[in-house]
């Protein structure tokens, strides 16, 4: 079984429409994070969350939220998607540990298409 | 603000040669990552670098971290079509504990028989 799982796997939407991406894991970590992903733009963090109560802003934060509803799940949101918002979405999560990394491990991607 | 940049952008070699992706960041770390990513799919961790001097090896990928120098090198040696795909490199932004990591733009590797 996927240690990070994400859903959907792609979408297709309208321009206007409120999307939900959601995330899972079973890997126990606290962090989770948002990315997406544009062809040569590598990977550019919206939002990440260290434990439920703690939700912070990545660079691109702009017309999306997110909801840390339990460790193991974090969702994304977009309130009214644009055609710009079209890319690859991956969710990672991450432990600190005692080695203090910051390894990250992902998710499958969604791919999100908006018209 | 910590910026990240990888070269080549693209790689084009024969199999069997060797050749080295260099990743440059522009702020202090000590701590650097590489993923690889096959073309629709997601990333896959190879290394974690986490200190100067760090050297890891997988196969026919070895990785190091130079902090003085704010450098990082994939070699890979003896290339084989396998490992084609997109190589990026990540630094985490700052030492302490609410570090997020950034990401270069990446490297396409393209192995020819």
């Amino acid at each position: 079984d996927a240690d990070v799982t994400q859903t959907p796997r792609n979408r297709i939407t309208k321009t206007g429409k409120r999307i939900m991406l959601e995330c899972s894991q079973t890997k126990g970590h606290d962090r989770m994070y948002w990315y997406r992903q544009d062809p040569g733009l590598g990977l550019r963090l919206i939002y990440y969350s260290f434990d439920v109560k703690d939700i912070n802003k990545g660079e691109i934060s702009d017309g999306y939220s997110v909801s840390r509803q339990a460790q193991a799940k974090f969702s994304l949101s977009l309130e009214s998607a644009i055609p710009n918002q079209t890319a690859l979405y991956f969710c990672a999560t991450s432990d600190f540990g005692t080695e203090y990394s910051n390894e990250q491990f992902f998710g499958p991607g969604t791919r999100l298409t908006v018209l | 603000e910590l910026k990240v940049e990888q070269n080549p952008l693209f790689l084009s070699m024969q199999e069997g040669k060797n050749y080295t992706i260099y990743c440059n960041y522009s702020t202090t770390s000590d701590r650097l990552y590489w993923y690889r990513q096959d073309p629709g799919k997601s990333l896959e961790s190879l290394f974690v670098l986490l200190s100067n001097g760090a050297v890891k090896q997988e196969g026919r990928l070895m990785a190091s971290l130079d902090t003085k120098a704010r450098l990082s090198t994939l070699h890979i040696t003896a290339a084989v079509h396998d490992l084609s795909a997109t190589y990026f490199c990540a630094v985490d932004s700052a030492g302490g504990a609410t570090n997020k990591l950034i990401f270069g733009t990446g490297t396409l590797l393209a192995v020819q028989p």
